[in-house]
């Protein structure tokens, strides 16, 4: 089992051009997440999908969207990138309350 | 509403000496709590879960943590640090479905 899978690990965006960050699970869980870690702050949720076909907004989740194309995977796309987007993108599942986390994408937006 | 408080940003031991990570939460409901470890430039991994069941909670290498509800507090404590224990570590809180918050963090420092 490859767990939470996450693409890219990293990149570079200049301001105002598009992204779609890749998640994939293979661990059957329902729910999935998309979370960004900034420095001094923790995790912030930036959306949620409970279910396949179902998504909902988190804390942050202003200039983001996101798809849940089927139970496996879930994406998060930034439309126009800002220089407040830069950050490390966590996805997560979840079975019985426990979060498995990838391994994160790092995201530089100048 | 839920939230969590940790109360040291950066904490230093020596190793072999016991670790003591401090957490405080604020919830409704009767909350599910977790601590989280992250290696640098890794995911987070789970180190133990409180889920209303025995308030002594043990986890993966050594780490313990107790609930304690009339003090709102679910501290994580190691008796003896290992250089490998090194990393940041987050106390979560959880009593909705689909929502977790996350604490900022502590860096443990473990000097030799």
């Amino acid at each position: 089992n490859a767990g939470v899978t996450q693409t890219p690990k990293f990149q570079v965006l200049k301001t105002g051009q598009s992204m779609t960050l890749q998640c994939a699970q293979d661990m059957n869980h329902n729910s999935m997440y998309w979370y960004r870690q900034d420095p001094g702050m923790g995790l912030r949720l930036i959306y949620y999908s409970a279910s396949e076909g179902t998504t909902d907004k988190g804390e942050v989740p202003n200039g983001y969207n996101v798809s849940r194309l089927n139970k496996r995977e879930f994406s998060l796309r930034l439309e126009s990138a800002a220089p407040s987007q830069t950050s490390v993108y966590f996805c997560a599942s979840t079975l019985s309350y426990e979060q498995y986390f990838g391994p994160g994408t790092r995201l530089t937006v100048t | 509403a839920q939230s969590v408080t940790q109360l040291d940003s950066h904490v230093s031991v020596s190793e072999g000496t016991p670790v003591l990570l401090r957490c405080n939460y604020s919830s409704s409901y009767s909350p599910s709590l977790f601590w989280y470890v992250q290696h640098p430039n890794k995911g987070l991994q789970l180190l133990l879960k409180y889920t209303s069941a025995a308030t002594l909670v043990k986890g993966i290498n050594g780490f313990e943590a107790e609930f304690k509800k009339s003090e709102t507090s679910f501290h994580l404590t190691k008796p003896s640090a290992h250089m490998s224990d090194a990393a940041e570590y987050f106390c979560v809180v959880s009593d909705q479905p689909y929502k977790y918050i996350f604490g900022t963090g502590t860096r443990l420092k473990v000097l030799a």
